[in-house]
């Protein structure tokens, strides 16, 4: 079984521009997940989907973060214009279930921001 | 904050002990997990306890919750150097009727010197 895919798996940018990340979740996966990971830190979640319905997005900073889930699969998540302190690892996973069961990560996609 | 917070930040040993890492958490939970992260790569899922269980085991490892405490603790037996890497708790709180999201702590990094 294939598991969650992230890309790019590394991007710098300068603060101000925009960049995308894309996840593709393990196959049959109804909720998925972006998490932003500070080093240092845990994961924070920023957005959950059950299929392309965003159930909690409390956390996001919708000023300047975006993510969307079209036709329930796929995901990506948008940062525009990115600051400085956006630079973290941006881990998407997905579970067959809700989000108090087991989820899977993705290798993550590392943003560093100058 | 509802987050697991683990105990110790870093710990270090040589192959053949035993590791011991807690958690600690502040509200009530559903079910508290265990991840472990090797370095830049996404988090693994190594084990799930619920709330009305107080031990489990799966291969080296043994996790214990204790509700009343409000504590977790994972045990690896035997360590060896590929057990090097980070371990997070994260618990699953009850929100309402259904599953809330999962709160992840600090982690705490675990090296194993050959």
């Amino acid at each position: 079984e294939a598991g969650v895919a992230q890309s790019p798996r590394y991007k710098i940018i300068e603060k101000r521009q925009s960049v995308a990340f894309w996840c593709n979740p393990i196959s049959g996966h109804a909720t998925l997940y972006w998490y932003q990971q500070i080093l240092g830190q845990g994961p924070k979640l920023l957005i959950q989907f059950q299929n392309n319905g965003v159930v909690d997005d409390s956390q996001l900073p919708k000023d300047r973060f975006s993510a969307e889930r079209l036709k329930g699969v796929d995901s990506t998540l948008k940062i525009q214009p990115a600051k400085l302190e956006d630079s973290a690892v941006y881990l998407c996973a997905s579970s067959s279930s809700g989000p108090g069961e087991t989820q899977y990560f993705g290798p993550g996609t590392r943003l560093l921001v100058l | 904050s509802q987050q697991g917070e683990e105990d110790p930040q870093a710990l270090s040993i040589q192959e053949g002990e035993n590791a011991t890492m807690n958690c600690s958490y502040k509200t009530s939970i559903n079910n508290l997990q265990w991840y472990r992260q090797n370095s830049g790569r996404g988090l693994v899922h190594l084990i799930l306890i619920r709330s009305n269980e107080r031990e489990k085991h799966s291969g080296r490892l043994r996790v214990t919750l204790d509700t009343s405490k409000k504590s977790s603790s994972l045990l690896i037996t035997a360590s060896r150097a590929a057990d090097t890497a980070s371990y997070f708790c994260a618990t699953a709180v009850n929100r309402g009727s259904t599953l809330g999201r999962l709160y992840f702590g600090r982690g705490t990094q675990l090296t194993v010197w050959p």
